[in-house]
C-alpha cells in the first residue's frame, strides 16, 4: 500500500517570503500522480498543484511549483511572494495510475501554514 | 458552472441513530468519491461511485455505505453511529475519476455523535 508523509506539522513564513512544504511518499509503482491541496478554514480542499510521475519537469502554477524527485520519492511545494491567503492546512495526496484503485487518493497529515506580517 | 454542493454543511446526531449526507458533484462529472477527515486519522478514502456503481471501497466498516443516482448525485448513508464516527465528511467530483486533473472537493458535513 502506498504512504505519504508530510514531516512538518507547522511552518510559518512572513509575508512576501519564500516557504517549502516537505512530502515524501512510498510506493512500488512508477506511474502515478501526485498533488497538492489546500484547506482553508472554509474547509473545502483546493487543488494547488498537481504532477505526472513520468513527466520529469518540474510543475508550476504561479507562484507554487514543485521539486519532484522521484527517485528519492519527493514531493515538495514551494510557495514563492507567500500572501496571507496562503495561510492553510496543505495535504500531499498520491493516486496510483492502476485503473483498479485510480480513483482513490491517499494524503499525507497536512502541514499548517502560518503566514505573518 | 457551479461546485460541488454537499448537504447539510453541519450535523448533530446521537449513538445509535443513522444519516445520510448528499454530495451533487459538478455538472458532467460522473465519478464521486467520499472522505472522512478527522484528526487522528486524517483524510481516508472511504468509496467511489461511477454511473451509479461502486468502483472502489476503503476499508471502513459497512455501516457506512453509500450510493449514486441517474444525475450523479451521491448520498452516503452511516447506521448505527458511533462516537467515533464525528468527522468532517468531504465529497470529491470529477469526470471520471482516472484523468489525471485530480479532483474537485465540496465544503464537507460536520458530522457530530453525541
Amino acid at each position: 500500500a502506498q504512504t505519504v508523509t508530510q514531516s512538518q506539522p507547522e511552518m510559518s513564513v512572513q509575508e512576501a517570503e519564500t516557504v517549502t512544504l516537505s512530502c515524501t511518499y512510498d510506493t512500488s509503482e512508477s506511474d502515478y500522480y501526485l498533488f497538492w491541496y489546500k484547506q482553508p478554514p472554509s474547509r473545502q480542499m483546493i487543488l494547488v498543484i498537481r504532477q505526472e510521475a513520468y513527466k520529469q519537469q518540474n510543475a508550476t502554477e504561479n507562484r507554487f511549483s514543485v521539486n519532484f524527485q522521484k527517485a528519492a520519492k519527493s514531493f515538495s511545494l514551494k510557495i514563492s511572494d507567500s500572501q496571507l491567503g496562503d495561510a492553510a492546512m496543505y495535504f500531499c495526496a498520491y493516486r496510483s495510475s492502476d485503473t483498479g484503485t485510480a480513483s482513490k487518493l491517499t494524503f499525507g497529515t497536512g502541514t499548517r501554514l502560518q503566514v505573518t506580517l | 458552472k457551479a461546485g460541488v454542493t454537499q448537504t447539510p454543511r453541519y450535523l448533530i446526531k446521537t449513538r445509535g441513530q443513522q444519516v445520510t449526507l448528499s454530495c451533487s458533484p459538478i455538472s458532467g462529472h460522473r465519478s464521486v468519491s467520499w472522505y472522512q477527515q478527522t484528526p487522528g486519522q486524517g483524510l481516508q478514502f472511504l468509496f467511489e461511485y461511477f454511473s451509479e456503481t461502486q468502483r472502489n471501497k476503503g476499508n471502513f466498516p459497512g455501516r457506512f455505505s453509500g450510493r449514486q443516482f441517474s444525475n450523479s448525485r451521491s448520498e452516503m448513508n452511516v447506521s448505527t453511529l458511533e462516537l467515533g464516527d464525528s468527522a468532517l465528511y468531504l465529497c470529491a467530483s470529477s469526470l471520471d475519476g482516472r484523468t489525471f486533473y485530480g479532483y474537485t472537493f465540496g465544503s464537507g458535513t460536520r458530522l457530530t455523535v453525541v
